[in-house]
């Protein structure tokens, strides 16, 4: 079965200072991986996935199938970037069904 | 309203009560999504449909009873439910359950309180 472990539940920055979020997943094929972003009394939404290696609002995630980890990164964290982040893989052979990590809350002070 | 839409945002619910959870969509998506976010756990899948057919029940007790009458409509029955079923129910859809692209759109959600 998969699995989705984030270890942090909390981290909490300054502005300005690098932020990483850590996420690791349990499957021997070939995931997407995602993370997912929920901001103060919005819905959860896709923040980016692996495959289209791009940065969104300054964050980036590499892929490491060697140690399996998907960890989210961003060089200088705003104020704005305080909400609750998800981890999360899906088998696609399997059908579109997300497994979730348990989520890391970011919390950046001025 | 766009995008995937749940009510009630809120219920309270007796152990006894029948009641039930609406989601739509308005995305032309053929899949949709019931998950479960408790307070300590993770979100965890409960149901998925596809093209109105139920294609996963994820050993989800029976006083959950999903109903799916068209594409873009998705409901949960409940009945007899527990304190312990207190949470926040998700609402997601995607394009395909397996074509298509797998970013999942979500719903405010519902937060169901039984006492």
């Amino acid at each position: 079965a998969q699995r989705v472990t984030q270890p942090e539940k909390l981290l909490s920055v300054f502005k300005g200072a690098p932020v990483e979020l850590k996420c690791n997943y349990s499957y021997s094929g070939s995931p997407e991986l995602f993370w997912y972003v929920q901001y103060s009394r919005q819905r959860l939404q896709l923040l980016l996935r692996h495959i289209s290696r791009e940065s969104i609002k300054g964050f980036t995630a590499d892929l490491n199938k060697g140690e399996t980890s998907f960890h989210l990164k961003k060089p200088f964290a705003q104020e704005e970037d305080s909400a609750m982040y998800y981890c999360a893989l899906n088998v696609k052979a399997a059908g579109n069904k997300l497994t979730f990590g348990g989520g890391t809350r970011v919390l950046v002070k001025p | 309203e766009t995008g995937v839409t749940q009510t009630p945002r809120h219920l309270v619910m007796g152990m006894t009560n029948k009641k039930s959870l609406k989601c739509e969509q308005h995305l032309g998506h053929n899949a949709m999504y019931w998950y479960k976010q408790s307070a300590k756990k993770p979100l965890e899948l409960m149901f998925v449909y596809s093209l109105e057919e139920r294609v996963e029940n994820n050993s989800v007790p029976s006083r959950f009873s999903p109903e799916c009458p068209n594409s873009s409509h998705l409901f949960l029955h409940l009945h007899t439910l527990q304190p312990e079923d207190s949470a926040l129910y998700l609402c997601a859809s995607t394009q395909g359950h397996q074509t298509g692209d797998t970013e999942a759109f979500f719903g405010q959600g519902t937060r169901l309180t039984v006492v």
